[in-house]
């Protein structure tokens, strides 16, 4: 069984620029989360998509956003990219969410880099 | 909201040393997830454990919700050991990380 991919691995953009990352659930999940780690520090909550509709949101300016599709793949933008933008931005799958009593994946992240 | 605090922050051990990792969390939870992250970023599914205790091989986990804290033992450690253990909790459709453990194993 295929695990949470994403795309892509690395990517290296300018101060202002936008960007898109792609991530693919698990077959038969359809939660999405979107995590970011800046180097050294710990997991951020970004955003959480359950059947299409946005969930919960962390303590992120507007310009960071997402959404999910019909398949639930889902894609996270951030817009007018800032240097401290730069982190391994982490994307993870569950189950239908149902009395908070579901269990993350975790794919293998795409690293970003704002010069 | 709910406070998640790891300890210790940093631990170093010889290869064959067990360790002790622990996780408090300041409010009842939904669930409890221990995750190990590797020296390449990716994260690895330890245990799902909001309550009771669970073994996998050389490690185990144990959840006392009631007290609110969880235990990872790692047992007969080797240097794939090393990295980050992270653990997170959830409630009210809030998702909370520690800010990890490093465990560095040493050969």
């Amino acid at each position: 069984e295929a695990g949470v991919t994403q795309s892509p691995t690395h990517l290296i953009k300018t101060r202002g620029q936008q960007v898109t990352l792609r991530c693919s659930p698990i077959s038969g999940h359809t939660s999405v989360y979107w995590y970011q780690q800046a180097l050294g520090l710990g997991l951020q909550f970004l955003l959480w998509y359950d059947e299409g509709e946005e969930r919960n949101r962390g303590n992120f300016p507007p310009r960071f956003s997402g959404r999910q599709f019909p398949n639930y793949s889902s894609e996270l933008n951030v817009n007018a990219l800032e240097l401290e933008d730069s982190a391994l931005y982490l994307c993870a799958s569950s189950t239908k969410s149902g009395q908070g009593t579901y269990e993350q994946y975790f794919g293998p992240g795409t690293r970003l880099t704002v010069t | 909201g709910i406070q998640v605090e790891q300890s210790p922050p940093d631990l170093i051990l010889q290869e064959g040393a067990n360790s002790t990792l622990r996780c408090n969390f300041s409010d009842s939870v939904n669930n409890l997830q221990w995750f190990h992250q590797n020296p390449w970023g990716q994260l690895i599914n330890l245990f799902y454990i909001p309550s009771g205790t669970k073994q996998n091989g050389r490690l185990s986990a144990t959840t006392v919700a009631t007290e609110r804290y969880s235990l990872l033992y790692i047992s007969s450690s080797q240097t794939t050991d090393s990295g980050v253990y992270f653990c997170a909790v959830n409630r009210d459709d809030k998702i909370i990380f520690g800010k990890g453990t490093r465990l560095h194993i040493l050969p």
